[in-house]
C-alpha cells in the first residue's frame, strides 16, 4: 500500500496563478483532509471531506476550492495564488470506527508562492 | 479552538524524561497526539477518548483528564530517535474527526 500521495511535491508559483494539488489514498477511507503548516502556527484545516460527495470548510479556507473526485481523490485549488498562500500542505485520510481513530498524513506539497 | 501545548521547547539528554501538555478550553471527546521529524510527515503516536483508559507503547504514553480538559505526554528514558515536534490535536465532538491542532512542542534528545 502507498497509503496518502501527494502531487507535486514542490512547486513555485508567481501571484496569480492558479493550480491544483494533487492527493490519493489507496486505504479505502471515507474522510480526507487538508492541512497547512506554516512556522510556529501548526497544522490548520483548510477544507475536508467527511465521505465521497462532501466537503466542508475548515479553520482557514479562504483562497481555496476543493473536490471529491471519488472515495480515493481529494484535491485542492489555488485560483489566484498570493504570497500568503506560501506553506507546507498536507492530504490526510482516516477511517472513522470506534475506540478513535487515525489520520494518514501524505508526505506534503511545498509551495512558494512569488 | 487551538489547544495549548507547554512548553513550546525542550532540549534533553539521552535517558532523560519529558512531559508535554495540552489543554484546551473546550470540553472534549479525544485528544490525538503525532510526532513530526524536520521535512516530513506527521506520524500518529495514539488517541486518548473520553472515558477511556491511559495509553501508551514502548516509552511513551499519555493520560487525558477530561474535567481538566487536559492531556499530557509521557517520554521516558528519552532516545535520540524521540527528537521533533509533537502535535497534539483535540476534537470536542465525536464524528468526522475535525481535529484542530496545538503548534506544537519541538523536542530535541542530545547525547
Amino acid at each position: 500500500n502507498a497509503g496518502v500521495t501527494q502531487t507535486p511535491k514542490f512547486q513555485v508559483l508567481k501571484t496569480g496563478q492558479s493550480m491544483t494539488l494533487q492527493c490519493a489514498q489507496d486505504m479505502n477511507h471515507n474522510s480526507m483532509y487538508w492541512y497547512r503548516q506554516d512556522p510556529g502556527m501548526g497544522l490548520r484545516l483548510i477544507y475536508y471531506s467527511a465521505s465521497e460527495g462532501t466537503t466542508d470548510k475548515g479553520e482557514v479556507p479562504n483562497g481555496y476550492n476543493v473536490s471529491r473526485l471519488n472515495k480515493r481523490e481529494f484535491s485542492l485549488r489555488l485560483e489566484s495564488a498570493a504570497p500568503s498562500q506560501t506553506s507546507v500542505y498536507f492530504c490526510a485520510s482516516s477511517e472513522v470506527r470506534t475506540g478513535g481513530d487515525t489520520q494518514y498524513f501524505g508526505p506534503g506539497t511545498r509551495l512558494t508562492v512569488l | 479552538q487551538q489547544p495549548v501545548q507547554s512548553p513550546q521547547a525542550v532540549i534533553l539528554r539521552e535517558g532523560e524524561d519529558a512531559v508535554i501538555n495540552c489543554s484546551s478550553s473546550k470540553a472534549l471527546y479525544s485528544v490525538h497526539w503525532y510526532r513530526q521529524k524536520h521535512g516530513e510527515a506527521p506520524v500518529f503516536l495514539m488517541i486518548l477518548l473520553k472515558g477511556g483508559e491511559q495509553k501508551g507503547h514502548e516509552k511513551i504514553s499519555a493520560s487525558f483528564n477530561e474535567k481538566k480538559q487536559q492531556s499530557s505526554l509521557y517520554l521516558t528514558a528519552s532516545q535520540l530517535s524521540y527528537s521533533g515536534t509533537y502535535f497534539c490535536g483535540t476534537e470536542d465532538s465525536g464524528g468526522y474527526q475535525k481535529v484542530t491542532f496545538g503548534i506544537g512542542t519541538k523536542l530535541q534528545v542530545i547525547p
